[in-house]
């Protein structure tokens, strides 16, 4: 069982330039989100999904886009990189309301140069 | 709104002490769950424990103890006899149901757990 998978681990970005980051599940999980981690700033929630063709803002969306068109997978967008979105992002998802354990990917590293 | 406070940042203890880790929640929703997560240094994020907001017992799992305590809005978390591999990054987090429920992270304490 694959659990949440994300691609890539690494990923080094110019200014400027658009990337997508990979998230997918095997969990048939309803709520997906997506979460950076900064020193300091804990992890911050980006974008969520409450089920496939749903989604909302987190706390720090801005200059980041999502869609969910199949329940396992949920893309992360970075429309145009900058320095400040350098961060470590994690996907997660649960099966149902927040209630239950939520499952992480293994994150990736993201640095804006 | 909701919120959870971890305002330990850092600790540092020598291996076998006892250590405890401070959460305080808030929330205006009388239906929740409070969460711990632990992150060791290879970086990934592993479930420890859930507590819903209508179990007060304490829960003990071998050296990892909760006290839930609604009067206070703290789920505090001690590691007893605390081990090398104990150190790491410990998140608090807090979600409420309907339907934009999420889940929202403390900032997370690290500890350092010194042989």
């Amino acid at each position: 069982n694959a659990g949440v998978t994300q691609t890539p681990k690494f990923q080094v970005l110019k200014t400027g330039q658009s990337m997508t980051l990979q998230c997918a599940q095997d969990m048939n999980h309803e709520y997906m989100s997506w979460y950076r981690q900064d020193p300091g700033m804990g992890l911050r929630l980006i974008h969520y999904s409450v089920g496939a063709g749903i989604t909302d803002q987190g706390e720090v969306p801005n200059g980041y886009n999502v869609s969910r068109s199949t329940t396992e997978d949920f893309p992360l967008r970075l429309l145009s990189a900058a320095p400040s979105q350098t961060s470590v992002y994690f996907c997660a998802s649960s099966q149902n309301r927040w209630g239950l354990e939520a499952f992480f990917g293994q994150g990736t590293r993201l640095t804006v140069v | 709104a909701q919120k959870v406070t971890q305002a330990q940042t850092e600790i540092s203890v020598v291996e076998k002490e006892d250590v405890t880790l401070d959460c305080v929640y808030e929330t205006r929703d009388t239906t929740y769950y409070l969460f711990w997560y632990k992150q060791p240094p290879s970086g990934e994020l592993v479930f420890l424990i859930r507590r819903n907001s209508f179990d007060e017992q304490n829960e003990i799992s071998g050296r990892y103890s909760w006290n839930f305590q609604k009067s206070t809005s703290s789920f505090n978390f001690t590691i007893t006899a605390s081990q090398v591999v104990d150190s790491a990054v410990y998140f608090c987090a807090l979600s409420v149901t309907g339907a934009n429920s999420k889940l929202t992270f403390g900032k997370g304490i690290t500890l350092s757990v010194r042989p």
